[in-house]
């Protein structure tokens, strides 16, 4: 049974739109979470984190919500660029492991 | 500049033949981790290590060994005994364990295919 879900495999978006992606994890102890950027044949490289104490946290063009009472985080990519199509992992660093998410696959369409 | 080395990054082999795939840190990190990941899934993590000559088995660590002589190197042995190795492997580092609010660090990875 997975911990963490990414229910949409794959999301398509207009270059210079707002791009979500969604998360969502069945453990209330969770109270780190982290987002993973992952380009084919590449390594995933971190893009931002959050902790249970905040419920958002900013980066540049990256924004994550926390919800806790739905155990539901979001990435916001605003505005989208060709360059960020590629698999994003949701995350979460409890006890002694990283949990990873399935990913979902961002296409941005110039 | 301070990372990760996999090698090598695709790798062909016969079936029923061991194979070890390297990883190396030189960031200083205490932990390090492997993972599997197959086309359209995620990650699955198959050991990881604390510190040097402890290591501990992830969820699919069946068919898999590893060591940790020192810090910054984690070998990965997939054995004749894993059912279907074709896959891509990463190696990972962070500075602790999970739990302590870091963040993990991951290789190029290698790309494994049984013949």
């Amino acid at each position: 049974d997975q911990q963490v879900k990414q229910n949409s495999p794959s999301l398509s978006v207009q270059e210079g739109r707002i791009s979500i992606l969604n998360c969502d994890y069945t453990n209330s102890m969770f109270d780190y979470f982290l987002w993973y950027k992952k380009y084919p044949a590449e390594g995933p490289t971190f893009l931002i984190s959050i902790s249970s104490i905040k419920d958002k946290n900013e980066d540049g063009r990256f924004t994550v919500f926390l919800n806790k009472s739905a155990k539901h985080l979001s990435l916001h990519i605003v505005p989208s660029q060709p360059g960020d199509s590629a698999v994003y992992f949701c995350a979460t660093n409890y006890g002694q492991n990283f949990v990873f998410g399935p990913g979902t696959r961002l296409s941005v369409l110039p | 500049d301070g990372g990760i080395t996999q090698s090598p990054k695709y790798l062909f082999r016969k079936e029923g033949q061991n194979v070890t795939l390297s990883c190396e840190q030189n960031l200083n990190h205490d932990a390090m981790y492997w993972y599997r990941q197959d086309p359209g899934q995620g990650l699955r993590l198959i050991y990881y290590s604390q510190i040097v000559n402890d290591f501990q088995k992830g969820d699919i660590a069946e068919g898999y060994s590893v060591s940790r002589e020192k810090k910054e190197s984690f070998p990965l042995t997939v054995t004749s005994a894993q059912k279907n190795p074709t896959a891509f492997y990463l190696c990972a580092s962070s500075k602790g364990l999970a739990g302590t609010y870091n963040e993990q660090f991951f290789g190029p990875g290698t790309r494994l295919t049984v013949l």
